[in-house]
């Protein structure tokens, strides 16, 4: 069955500092990868997606993922986090009408 | 317009009461999904509507009741609801099927849901 791993339950670094979110899928064939972010209270926003071609994605608010087939990863980086950037992050496998999601990374930033 | 409305905001019920969330997305988008999201856990799957037709019920209580009047429109009634019930309801829609994007969803606010 298709299931995503996020090791990571809360993740502290300080404003400035570069960020890494992990995510493990498990999934046959090739998945729609996304990962979601969810302010306090609120819905949840798109950062990136991955279907094909370029492994390396680019997204909105500075985030890259990478997708890595051999590991079956798709982590979420940014080279210098801000103070908004707090918040809940959900990586997610799409396939089939529904999208799978990781139990979420709780972000803190440090002034 | 690329986004989903929500309404209410936050809604507090009593476990008699019936009452109705609604959704709203112009963006040509064909299908429609309801979440339960709880404090601190991702949100679960609940409904799933293509071309208004339900299409995915994730053995959901009978208490809830979706309904997809249109192709623009989703609601979810509730009628006697338990307190375990109260979390954070989103709605998303999605293009279907026949781009890749189909499943990338976009989701609304959602509406805080209380049931005493």
């Amino acid at each position: 069955a298709q299931s995503v791993t996020q090791p990571d339950i809360h993740i502290t670094v300080s404003e400035g500092a570069s960020l890494e979110l992990r995510c493990n899928y498990s999934y046959g064939a090739t998945p729609y990868l996304f990962w979601y972010v969810q302010s306090p209270g609120q819905g949840l926003q798109l950062l990136l997606k991955y279907f094909s071609g370029d492994t390396l994605v680019q997204g909105i608010k500075g985030f890259e993922a990478e997708f890595k087939r051999s590991q079956s990863s798709f982590n979420l980086r940014k080279p210098s986090v801000h103070w908004s950037d707090a918040a809940e992050y959900f990586c997610a496998v799409g396939r089939d009408d529904k999208i799978i999601f990781g139990k979420g990374t709780r972000l803190h930033i440090l002034p | 317009d690329t986004e989903v409305t929500q309404t209410p905001k936050h809604l507090v019920m009593g476990m008699t009461n019936k009452k109705s969330l609604k959704c709203e997305q112009h963006m040509g988008h064909r299908a429609m999904y309801w979440y339960k999201q709880k404090a601190k856990k991702p949100p679960e799957l609940m409904f799933v509507y293509s071309y208004e037709k339900l299409s995915i019920n994730e053995s959901v209580p009978s208490r809830f009741s979706p309904e997809c009047p249109n192709s623009s429109l989703l609601n979810l009634h509730l009628h006697a609801l338990q307190p375990e019930d109260s979390a954070l309801y989103l709605c998303a829609s999605s293009q279907y099927k026949t781009t890749p994007s189909y499943n990338e969803q976009f989701f609304g606010p959602g509406t805080r849901l209380t049931v005493l």
